[in-house]
C-alpha cells in the first residue's frame, strides 16, 4: 500500500501559468512537507504542516501556497510559474510525539517542468 | 538548521566491494540520517544514529558516529548492482526540519 501518494507524477507547463500538486498519506502522520529538489540534486525544504497548522516557512516565493485541508493531505499551489520553478517536488510526512518522528517518509516526486 | 556535506561526490564501485561514504557537519546535533534515493525515486530512510551512539548496524549498512569531528560514514558491504543510487545524510538538531546537501552518488557496477 501506497505510503505517501503524490498527484501528478509530471507536469509540463507554460510559464504564468497556476497549477497545483497533491499529497497524501495514510500513515496516520501529524506532520507533513514539501521539499524541492533542484537538478543538482539539492534538497530544501519548502514548507512544513503540523496537525493542519503551518509551523516552517522557508524563504519561498508567496507565488507558492500550501494547504492542508486535514493531517492527511498537503497540497501545493504555484501560481504564475516561472521557469526556475522546473524542478522535483517531494511530500514528506512524519509522526510528531513518536519515537520515530525523526524519520521522514516521502512520496514518489512531482517532475514539474516550466516551458 | 545545518546541513550535511556528503564525500566524494561520486563513487563507483564493483559489485561486491564494499562502499563507503563520509558526512561532515558543523554544529551539535541530536541524532544523523542517512537516507537513499534511487533515480527517479524518493528518499527512503535507512538508519538514524543518535548523538549519544558511536556505531550502528542495519543489515549490510554500518553507520559510525563521531561527534566529536562532527563526521558521519555510512559502509555498505558486499555491494549490490540495487545499491546504485545516491545517499543523503541528514543532521538532526531536534527541530523537524532535515537539512540535506546534494549526496553521494553511488554507482556498483556488475
Amino acid at each position: 500500500d501506497t505510503a505517501v501518494s503524490q498527484t501528478p507524477k509530471y507536469l509540463v507547463t507554460q510559464m504564468g501559468n497556476d497549477k497545483s500538486i497533491k499529497c497524501e498519506q495514510n500513515l496516520g502522520h501529524d506532520t507533513m512537507y514539501w521539499y524541492k529538489q533542484d537538478s543538482k540534486k539539492f534538497l530544501k525544504i519548502m514548507f512544513s504542516y503540523n496537525n493542519k497548522e503551518l509551523i516552517i516557512n522557508e524563504t519561498v516565493p508567496n507565488r507558492f501556497s500550501p494547504k492542508s485541508p486535514d493531517k492527511a493531505h498537503l497540497n501545493l499551489h504555484i501560481n504564475s510559474l516561472e521557469l526556475g520553478d522546473s524542478a522535483v517536488y517531494f511530500c514528506a510526512s512524519s509522526q510528531e510525539g513518536s519515537v520515530f518522528r525523526e524519520t521522514q517518509y516521502f512520496g514518489p516526486g512531482t517532475r514539474l517542468l516550466v516551458l | 538548521s545545518q546541513q550535511g556535506e556528503e564525500d566524494p561526490q561520486a563513487l563507483s564501485i564493483q559489485e561486491g566491494e564494499n562502499a563507503t561514504m563520509n558526512c561532515s557537519y558543523k554544529t551539535s546535533i541530536n541524532n544523523l540520517q542517512w537516507y537513499r534515493q534511487n533515480s527517479g525515486r524518493g528518499l527512503v530512510h535507512l538508519i538514524l544514529i543518535r548523538s549519544n551512539e558511536r556505531e550502528k548496524h542495519s543489515g549490510r549498512l554500518r553507520v559510525t558516529l563521531d561527534t566529536s569531528k562532527k563526521s558521519s560514514s555510512l559502509l555498505i558491504t558486499a555491494s549490490r548492482a540495487a545499491d546504485t543510487a545516491s545517499y543523503f545524510c541528514a543532521p538532526h538538531e531536534g527541530a523537524q526540519k532535515l537539512v540535506f546537501g546534494q549526496g553521494t552518488r553511488l554507482t556498483i557496477n556488475p
